[in-house]
């Protein structure tokens, strides 16, 4: 089947804007987990989900920063009142369960560029 | 101290090279554990997880060290193709959110 997707592939906004970056996970896959990849650095873990809920929201970076998924499916991710330090490529992966023994399969990412 | 850590390189080594990394891990309750491959401008794929007897894929070998808490990637006749940068991961099965990347270490085959 079909692997994860992620929409839009890029966006360019300006600062102040809102933006919705939205992640489709591999069917019936019940984790889902949305990472923050600045240019040359690691993985910065933001939140995840296991079905609808969100155990741990405790790396989202700030509270303009939002997330949530619908129908144990498709997660938005929210970024309120845009900065220039948000640009980054925004990763979506989802594994079949929520352990940390998971295999994570990678969306191709959002790069946002706040200008 | 980081919860993983890598050398960033760039190692740069010729094609047939043997290329070896190491990834080092604070929390010495981790019980998983991954290399990942991340290409230029794409997302991180699974390159192979690491057991505790040590495990190999081919030309890639994976070892485990808890004593020391370090995990390894070796890496024998290398290929233009493995360029590219290696994520080290590690995890704990009591929660999704516990699985650390590593910043990933960059290596670089040449002809």
């Amino acid at each position: 089947g079909a692997g994860v997707s992620q929409s839009p592939s890029n966006k360019v906004t300006e600062k102040g804007k809102d933006v919705e970056l939205r992640c489709d996970p591999i069917s019936g896959h019940t984790a889902l987990y949305w990472y923050r990849q600045s240019l040359g650095q690691g993985l910065e873990f933001l939140i995840y989900f296991q079905g609808n809920s969100a155990p741990d929201k405790s790396g989202l970076p700030s509270d303009r920063f939002s997330a949530e998924r619908t129908g144990g499916s498709v997660s938005t991710l929210t970024i309120q009142r845009t900065q220039q330090e948000d640009s980054a490529v925004y990763l979506c992966a989802s594994s079949l369960r929520s352990s940390g023994s998971e295999t994570q399969y990678f969306g191709p990412g959002t790069r946002l560029l706040v200008l | 101290r980081k919860e993983v850590e890598q050398d960033p390189g760039p190692f740069n080594v010729p094609e047939g090279a043997t290329v070896a990394f190491n990834c080092t891990y604070s929390n010495s309750a981790s019980q998983s554990f991954f290399w990942y491959r991340q290409d230029c401008r794409k997302e991180p794929k699974l390159l192979m997880s690491v057991y505790s007897s040590g495990n190999e894929d081919g030309r890639f070998t994976a070892q485990l060290n808890r004593a020391s808490q370090y995990i390894s990637l070796l890496i024998r006749d290398s290929k233009l193709s493995d360029s590219a940068t290696y994520l080290c991961v590690v995890g704990d099965y009591s929660s999704a959110s516990k699985i650390i990347f590593g910043s990933g270490t960059r290596l670089s085959i040449r002809p």
